[in-house]
């Protein structure tokens, strides 16, 4: 266990549902990230906060797709009008970079199935 | 988008061997991270070595890192079933204020240890 955690650990939905995602990290820690992983493949970024603000959203992150941190602690990752492709697992990740300490510690995912 | 890319894809050894496993990546990175993840389950960071750093050990883990060559092998001494799993190379960009950005995984390297 990482400390950091994930909610809820699978979900399995219909084609355009929406869907949101709950991520609580290691709680001193400033940085949270969000990835996404499909089968054989390594994660993919998807969106990274500092505190309460979103530095950087990947290309890959469609309207759809919508992500907050609005107190600087946990993290919400919402997907509008899902779409088979987006089944993969979700991962949620948290580190300490304001003093220079660049590990990313993971959570244990969000698994997503699009029906 | 990968970044790096793992090599080999596969290696199947016995316990007791050491197991080696390689990651090459394309742009200047402020430090490069090794993480191991078991099958359908989070990843957990191994080791963590700075751009201006050549080798580094824990444990049974020695990382050495080349950046005229951007590349990065990670050993695994004396292996134990336990150490069944898949290996992530990840990179972080030098930013603006450091590291602690999205990291860049490769493809990883899968390692099955048979008793």
């Amino acid at each position: 266990d990482t400390g950091v955690s994930q909610d809820p650990r699978h979900k399995i939905t219909k084609r355009g549902q929406n869907v949101t995602f709950r991520c609580d990290p290691i709680s001193e820690h400033n940085r949270l990230y969000w990835y996404r992983q499909t089968l054989g493949q390594g994660p993919e970024f998807l969106t990274y906060f500092q505190n309460e603000a979103q530095l950087e959203k990947s290309r890959l992150l469609s309207d759809r797709f919508s992500a907050e941190r609005p107190k600087g602690s946990f993290s919400t990752l919402e997907i509008q009008r899902t779409e088979q492709g987006d089944s993969a697992m979700y991962l949620c990740a948290s580190s300490l970079a304001d003093r220079a300490s660049y590990e990313q510690y993971f959570g244990p995912g969000t698994r997503l199935t699009v029906t | 988008s990968q970044q790096g890319e793992e090599d080999p894809q596969a290696l199947s050894i016995q316990e007791g061997e050491n197991a080696t496993m390689n990651c090459s990546y394309k742009t200047s990175i402020n430090n490069l991270q090794w993480y191991r993840q078991n099958s359908g389950r989070g990843l957990v960071h191994l080791i963590l070595i700075r751009s201006n750093e050549r080798e580094k050990h824990s444990g049974r883990l020695r990382v050495t890192l080349d950046t005229s060559k951007k590349s990065s092998s990670l050993l695994i001494t004396a292996s134990r079933a336990a150490d069944t799993a898949s290996y992530f190379c990840a990179t972080d960009a030098e930013g603006v204020t450091g590291g602690g950005n999205k990291l860049t995984f490769g493809t990883g390297t899968q390692l099955k240890v048979e008793l």
